[in-house]
């Protein structure tokens, strides 16, 4: 089956820095990656997903990148605030055309986010 | 558009009780997967429905059950609670339909086992 691969587990930045998650993934089947935002008590919230016909895709301050012959994808925030401070998860599915993986996400382990005012 | 919804959010049971997990999906979609959430494991797929039926199934064992009803609500159940089945289980909507990736999350309900 899948398997999702996260780094870092933590990271932590200076309010207005950069932060860059490296997910990386095993089924070459895998067509929809997804990200999502966590926050204490609450379940993950989709920030932003990428689908393998695309290799880029932007969000005002948010980005994810899909490099499919090297099997990886990556999330990107620019100009951080403090609000992004959470534990932010990648995903991999093989959507529609994976058949039976259809409907059924597997998540990296999570990486903490912390932004410093 | 109304989210996801869960009930209960909470709930403790005792070892060897059984306990059902209910999940309202967004209006409109037919798509409902089941997560179990622990800091050991992570995020882990349980099982999909999609117009009442099984699409499916992760690999959890046969204690962990669940159906989906007309419409499109779905519920959870684990019989014979183990101590490990301590977790946030959270359910997730989608169209389900060719080209409906996307799956939007409700606030999980927290099971404590004791």
């Amino acid at each position: 089956g899948e398997n999702v691969e996260q780094h870092p587990s933590t990271l932590s930045v200076q309010e207005g820095d950069s932060a860059v998650i490296k997910c990386t993934y095993s089924d070459s089947a895998s067509n929809y990656f997804p990200w999502y935002k966590q926050e204490l008590g609450k379940g993950p919230q989709l920030i932003i997903d990428i689908r393998s016909n695309v290799g880029e895709k932007k969000d005002q301050r948010i980005a994810v990148t899909l490099n499919k012959t090297a099997k990886h994808f990556s999330l990107h925030i620019t100009e951080t605030q403090p609000e992004d401070s959470a534990v932010y998860f990648c995903a991999a599915s093989g959507g529609w055309a994976g058949g039976t993986s259809y409907g059924k996400l597997t998540f990296g382990q999570g990486t903490i986010l912390t932004v410093h005012p | 558009k109304a989210g996801v919804t869960q009930t209960p959010r909470y709930l403790i049971k005792t070892r060897g009780q059984q306990v059902t997990l209910s999940c309202s999906p967004i209006s409109g979609h037919r798509s409902v997967s089941w997560y179990q959430q622990t800091p050991g494991q992570g995020l882990q797929f349980l099982f999909e429905y999609f117009s009442e039926t099984q699409r499916n199934k992760g690999n959890f064992p046969g204690r962990f059950s669940g159906r989906q009803f007309s419409n499109s609500r779905s519920e959870m159940n684990v019989s014979t609670l183990e101590l490990g089945d301590s977790a946030l289980y959270l359910c997730a909507s989608s169209t389900g339909d060719r080209g409906g990736y996307e799956q939007y999350f409700g606030p999980g309900t927290r099971l404590t086992v004791t």
